[in-house]
């Protein structure tokens, strides 16, 4: 079973805080994914990094920002957190020969 | 920019059916993976299909990708309903992304 932890599980916050969630592998995996999934619906690719000190944006505009500086952890920051940020987050992370992603368990973030 | 789109949006079956869904892409694809999601949980990886005109099985489940490498489908034969859940394709872009397709949500009646 993957070792792809993230925390924490369930995050209730008012408009306006910084958030930060935490996102950590144990498989020495290079790529990491951040994805974005409302109930339901399809998921979408926010972040993603090929190693240690590289980071991309995905393909929906997102005003959280992501940093690499250890191989197992990939946090994402939200400097000031809306209502329109409410949604499951999503942390992968897969080896650099393939695709096959390994999910964390997921936040899901609730702004009030 | 690259999409993949994957019909049904939603499908319900009898319990014994069978069930397929299909997954397309505009481009030529490296590879696909296909991840199934149970209600409140998170996607889990099923299989990855590299090869034009591959076909994997695994159990019930029959897993194909088309010969021009632009399409992909998962048949599930003889439906249980601990089959129930979202099943999603996904692929990898010509930036390294892996993007996934919309989902088909399967519900499965006892």
């Amino acid at each position: 079973e993957a070792d792809i932890y993230q925390t924490p599980r369930y995050l209730v916050i008012g408009t306006g805080k910084k958030i930060t969630l935490e996102c950590s592998q144990t498989m020495g995996h290079d790529k990491m994914y951040w994805y974005q999934q409302d109930p339901g619906m399809e998921l979408h690719l926010i972040h993603y990094s090929y190693g240690v000190n590289s980071t991309e944006k995905g393909d929906l505009s997102s005003e959280s920002t992501v940093s690499r500086i250890r191989t197992e952890h990939f946090p994402l920051t939200l400097e000031s957190a809306r209502p329109s940020h409410t949604s499951q987050y999503l942390c992968a992370s897969s080896p650099t020969y393939n695709e096959k992603l390994f999910f964390g368990s997921g936040t899901q973030l609730s702004v009030l | 920019g690259q999409q993949v789109m994957q019909i049904p949006q939603y499908q319900h079956v009898q319990e014994g059916e069978d069930f397929t869904t299909y997954c397309n892409s505009s481009t030529t694809l490296s590879n696909i993976q296909w991840y199934k999601q149970r209600p409140g949980g998170h996607p889990v990886f099923l299989i990855q299909l590299v090869k034009s005109g591959e076909v994997k099985k695994q159990k019930r489940l029959t897993f194909q990708f088309g010969e021009a490498k632009k399409n992909s489908s998962l048949h599930i034969t003889a439906t249980q309903t601990t089959d129930v859940g979202t099943y999603f394709c996904a692929a990898k872009t010509s930036y390294d992304k892996v993007i996934f397709g919309p989902g088909t949500s399967l519900s499965v009646i006892p």
